[in-house]
C-alpha cells in the first residue's frame, strides 16, 4: 500500500528564508508525486509533480521540489519566503491498482512566514 | 479558470435540515468523483469514491445514511448530509478524477463547503 509522510506539522521560515518542507513516501513501482497548497476556506490548489524526468521540479509561485529516489523523499522548497506563502501544504502520491486509483496524501504541514 | 465546480461555498442552517453540495467536472466527463471532509487544520479525510452510475464506495467509519452520495452523470456528484447535526460541521471538499491528467493533475479540486450546523 501507498503511503505519504510529512514529518513536521508545523514549519516557521522568516521572510526572504530558504523554505523547506519534507514529504517521503513509501509505494510500489514507480513514484507520481504532487504537492499542494490550501489556503483557509479554500480547495487544494495544485503546486507541482514528479512523474519522470529530472529530480529537480520547478512549480507555481516558485516553489520547486526535489525528488531523492534513494531516500524516498519529495521535500518542497523555496529560496526566498514570502508572508504570502503562509497556508497548509500537502504532499501526496497517486496510485493506481486494485480496481481503484487516485491520491493519497499526507496529513499536511502548516507553513508560518514570518516578516 | 477551475475545472470543478462545488456549491455552496458557505452553509448555515439548522440541526435536523438536510443538505445537499454539488460537485461539478466543468470541462470533462468525470467517471469517478471523491468526496472528503477536512477538520481544522487537519488533513483531508477521503469519506467516499463514488462512481457514475454506480454506487459509491464509502471508507470505514463513514456512515452511509448520513452522507449520500449521488453520482447520476458523468459531470455531477452530489453529498446530502441527512438530518444534519452540530458535529457534521465541517469543511468539505470534493475531487474529480481526471483520467487524462488535465493540467498534469491525475484529480481536480472544488473549493470546498463549509457546513455549519446550529
Amino acid at each position: 500500500a501507498q503511503s505519504v509522510a510529512q514529518p513536521e506539522d508545523q514549519v516557521n521560515v522568516a521572510e526572504g528564508n530558504p523554505l523547506t518542507v519534507k514529504c517521503t513516501y513509501s509505494v510500489s513501482g514507480n513514484p507520481y508525486l504532487f504537492w499542494y497548497v490550501q489556503y483557509p476556506n479554500r480547495g487544494l490548489q495544485f503546486l507541482l509533480k514528479y512523474i519522470t524526468g529530472d529530480n529537480l521540479v520547478k512549480g507555481s509561485y516558485g516553489f520547486e521540489a526535489e525528488f531523492n529516489k534513494s531516500q524516498t523523499s519529495f521535500h518542497l522548497k523555496k529560496p526566498s519566503a514570502l508572508v504570502s506563502d503562509s497556508a497548509l501544504y500537502f504532499c501526496a502520491v497517486f496510485y493506481s491498482g486494485g480496481g481503484a486509483d487516485g491520491l493519497t496524501f499526507g496529513k499536511g504541514t502548516h507553513l508560518i512566514i514570518q516578516p | 479558470g477551475a475545472v470543478v465546480s462545488q456549491h455552496p461555498s458557505w452553509v448555515i442552517c439548522k440541526s435536523g435540515t438536510s443538505v445537499k453540495i454539488e460537485c461539478r467536472s466543468l470541462d470533462f466527463q468525470a467517471t469517478t468523483m471523491f468526496w472528503y471532509r477536512q477538520f481544522p487544520k487537519q488533513s483531508l479525510m477521503l469519506m467516499a469514491t463514488s462512481n457514475e452510475g454506480s454506487k459509491a464506495t464509502y471508507e470505514q467509519g463513514v456512515e452511509k445514511d448520513k452522507f449520500l452520495i449521488n453520482h447520476a452523470s458523468l459531470t455531477l456528484s452530489t453529498l446530502t448530509v441527512t438530518s444534519a447535526h452540530p458535529e457534521d460541521s465541517s469543511f468539505y471538499i470534493c475531487s474529480a478524477r481526471d483520467p487524462s491528467f488535465r493540467r498534469a493533475q491525475p484529480q481536480h479540486f472544488g473549493d470546498g463547503t463549509r457546513l455549519s450546523i446550529l
